[in-house]
């Protein structure tokens, strides 16, 4: 059974630091990786995609990836209150049409 | 990103009434799109695939006669809840998977039923 793992949270950290997510994947043919973001009460918002090993970077957004070690995260750069909500990651293999979503960690930025 | 619309936003309705959701992407053409329930502070749970023309996919201990779901076009998916009952109540969600495996979610429908 494929497993996405993340830490609950609350992960906080005060406004203008770098916060890192954290997420782990047991699949080792899963070949996508998802950073979604969710407001309370809204649906999900794709915030980046990665797909191979090493870094990705938008805006102050860089996604991380690591296949050997079966890790992807997402770091926030410069993080703003506007930034506090929960981070899902997501992953699929190539074979499926599915996303297996962590249950996500919430981030709380302090101003 | 591919923008998907859902429609309508909010509904309360009456226990044992049927309730129909739309799920459109906007500015692609999406020949899978799926199905999520969400229940307040919880994961999200994925109700069902659906194929552009063929029948949907559903997960484990989701029924398939309560939610029904159509995918008449490449760019249209509906679910109905049929028979609704309080325990029904949820935020619906559906996403359009778009170009290689991105997925884009639509805003959600949030479902009262009374």
């Amino acid at each position: 059974q494929k497993e996405v793992e993340q830490n609950s949270g609350p992960l906080s950290v005060p406004e203008g630091a770098i916060a890192s997510l954290n997420c782990t994947y047991s699949d080792r043919g899963s070949q996508s990786f998802f950073w979604y973001r969710q407001y309370s009460g809204k649906s999900p918002e794709l915030i980046m995609s990665i797909y191979s090993n090493g870094d990705k970077e938008d805006g102050r957004f860089t996604a991380q990836l690591n296949k050997a070690s079966q890790y992807v995260s997402l770091l926030i750069r410069d993080s703003q209150p506007s930034d506090s909500a929960t981070y899902l990651c997501a992953v699929n293999e190539i074979r499926y049409s599915t996303l297996t979503f962590g249950k996500g960690t919430m981030l709380l930025v302090s101003p | 990103g591919a923008v998907v619309s859902q429609h309508p936003s909010r509904v309360i309705c009456k226990s044992g009434t049927s309730v129909k959701i739309e799920c459109r992407s906007l500015d692609f053409q999406a020949t899978t799109m799926f199905w999520y329930r969400q229940f307040p502070k919880k994961s999200l749970m994925l109700m069902a695939t659906s194929n552009e023309g063929s029948k949907a996919t559903y997960e484990q201990g989701v029924e398939k006669d309560k939610f029904l779901i159509n995918h008449a076009s490449l760019t249209l998916s509906t679910l109905t809840v049929t028979s609704a009952h309080p325990e029904d109540s949820s935020f619906y969600i559906c996403s359009a998977r778009a170009g290689y495996n991105e997925q884009f979610f639509g805003p959600g429908t949030r479902l009262t039923v009374l």
